[in-house]
């Protein structure tokens, strides 16, 4: 069990600018979350995916948002044209089963000058 | 629509002492519950977990919670913290009703400090 990496761990960047951060899950975990974290405050649910399908997206996720998780295997999480409100830790989770609990990876920070 | 409060969002206690940090939920279905713990830059790691079956449930780091139903609350206790139990502190339920893909809904979050 090598756990959920994600890749990078930090990310500075200057407003209007693409990102993209990528999640390596548990290999046999075929249920993959990525969620939002501001500071003082818990995980915000951003999308799900089973396997390659992506099969709920919050609210939050607004059209500058996308998520793919091609294969079924890492998943990538872009934001275009990035806004100071961005500014947060992307933390992705990984699991088995739906009553099994989700293991995390250490999150990419993200920072808009 | 399930939902977690967390009371208290800074809990101070000095080494040695009980840790009590209070938890409570809101849920249409069953619970699955979930405590995890978060040091300063990294990810949540899994404390304990409750998916229905024993009410007292044991975790790492010599943590428990128990689960009462009747108060719809799931409080995370230590007899006795330790200086590395200082962290942040996350309370959680599994959304497994209405959209079934298991998401966590957390709660606010407590800061634990103990003091020496």
């Amino acid at each position: 069990d090598t756990g959920v990496s994600q890749d990078p761990r930090h990310k500075i960047t200057k407003r209007g600018q693409n990102v993209t951060f990528r999640c390596d899950p548990i290999s046999e975990h075929n249920r993959l979350y990525w969620y939002r974290q501001t500071l003082g405050q818990g995980p915000e649910f951003l999308t799900y995916f089973q396997n390659e399908a992506q099969l709920e997206k919050s609210r939050l996720l607004s059209d500058r948002f996308s998520a793919e998780r091609p294969k079924g295997s890492f998943s990538t999480l872009e934001i275009q044209r990035t806004e100071q409100g961005d500014s947060a830790m992307y933390l992705c989770a990984s699991s088995l089963m739906i009553y099994q609990p989700q293991h995390f990876g250490d999150g990419t920070r993200l920072s808009i000058l | 629509a399930q939902s977690v409060t967390q009371l208290g969002s800074h809990v101070s206690v000095s080494e040695g002492a009980l840790v009590l940090l209070r938890c409570n939920y809101s849920s249409s279905v069953p619970p699955y519950l979930f405590w995890y713990v978060q040091y300063p830059n990294q990810g949540l790691q899994l404390l304990l977990k409750y998916t229905s079956a024993a009410t007292l449930v044991k975790g790492i780091n010599g943590f428990e919670a128990e689960f009462k139903k009747s108060e719809t609350s799931f409080h995370l206790t230590k007899p006795s913290a330790h200086m590395s139990d200082a962290a942040e502190y996350f309370c959680a339920v599994s959304d497994h009703g209405s959209s079934n893909t298991g998401k966590l809904i957390f709660g606010q979050g407590t800061t634990l400090q103990v003091k020496p």
